[in-house]
């Protein structure tokens, strides 16, 4: 099973700052990774898949880069709609499919 | 508009039984893989189980294997799990996907909840 980990748990970004999410997946998952979004309360948003590519009606402030085994979501510009907190998960090598603890963004 | 709703979700007691239901709508169902991923109370997301459209292929968590089922029904556009021999722990919103290994459209989600 690849175990994907996140850093760090908490990142507290005033708004209008640039915010950097790290994940790592335990062994190579080429560019088979996905990031999402998730609100109090709602259902995860599908933003980046491939490791880079923004899912339909992303905006590109939002952008994700990596390969093999490291990976990054950078937020560019923080608005307050991007509170939240964000998974990544692996489609490499399955089953399982797994994700990330995930990492919660909040105001500082 | 794609549209996934989940119902059957509720409260039962450890070993009992539930069936979730995942009625789709807005897309060609039967053309498409099919998941279901879970999310315990304040915790993050789970993949459990997922099946290709012809019911050909079925791959389960490890934790839920022998205790769940997942099925389909493409004449009735809608994808279910059944579950068995529930766990305290697999107590969780479980949440519908239109999905092969990444999703793209999720449902709502319904509760389960296994406590005596």
């Amino acid at each position: 099973e690849i175990v994907m980990t996140q850093s760090p748990a908490t990142l507290s970004v005033s708004p209008g700052e640039r915010a950097t999410l790290s994940c790592r997946a335990s062994q190579s998952i080429t560019n088979k990774l996905a990031w999402y979004q998730q609100k109090p309360g709602q259902a995860p948003r599908l933003l980046i898949y491939g490791a880079s590519t923004r899912a339909t009606g992303i905006p590109a402030r939002f952008s994700g880069s990596g390969s093999g085994t490291d990976f990054t979501l950078t937020i560019s510009s923080l608005q307050s709609e991007d509170f939240a907190v964000y998974y990544c998960q692996q489609y490499n090598n399955w089953p399982p499919l797994t994700f990330g603890p995930g990492t919660k963004v909040d105001i500082k | 508009e794609v549209q996934l709703v989940e119902s059957g979700g509720g409260l039962v007691q450890p070993g009992g039984s539930l069936r979730l239901s995942c009625a789709a709508s807005g897309f060609t169902f039967s053309n498409y893989w099919m998941s279901w991923v879970r999310q315990a109370p304040g915790k993050g997301l789970e993949w459990v189980a997922n099946m290709k459209q012809d019911e050909s292929e079925k791959y389960y968590l490890d934790s839920v294997k022998g205790r769940f089922t997942i099925s389909r029904d493409n004449a009735k556009n809608s994808l279910y799990l059944q579950m068995n021999s529930l766990r305290a722990e697999d107590t969780a919103v479980y949440y519908c996907a239109r999905a092969m290994d990444f999703v793209v459209f999720w449902g709502l989600g319904t509760l389960v909840t296994v406590s005596s």
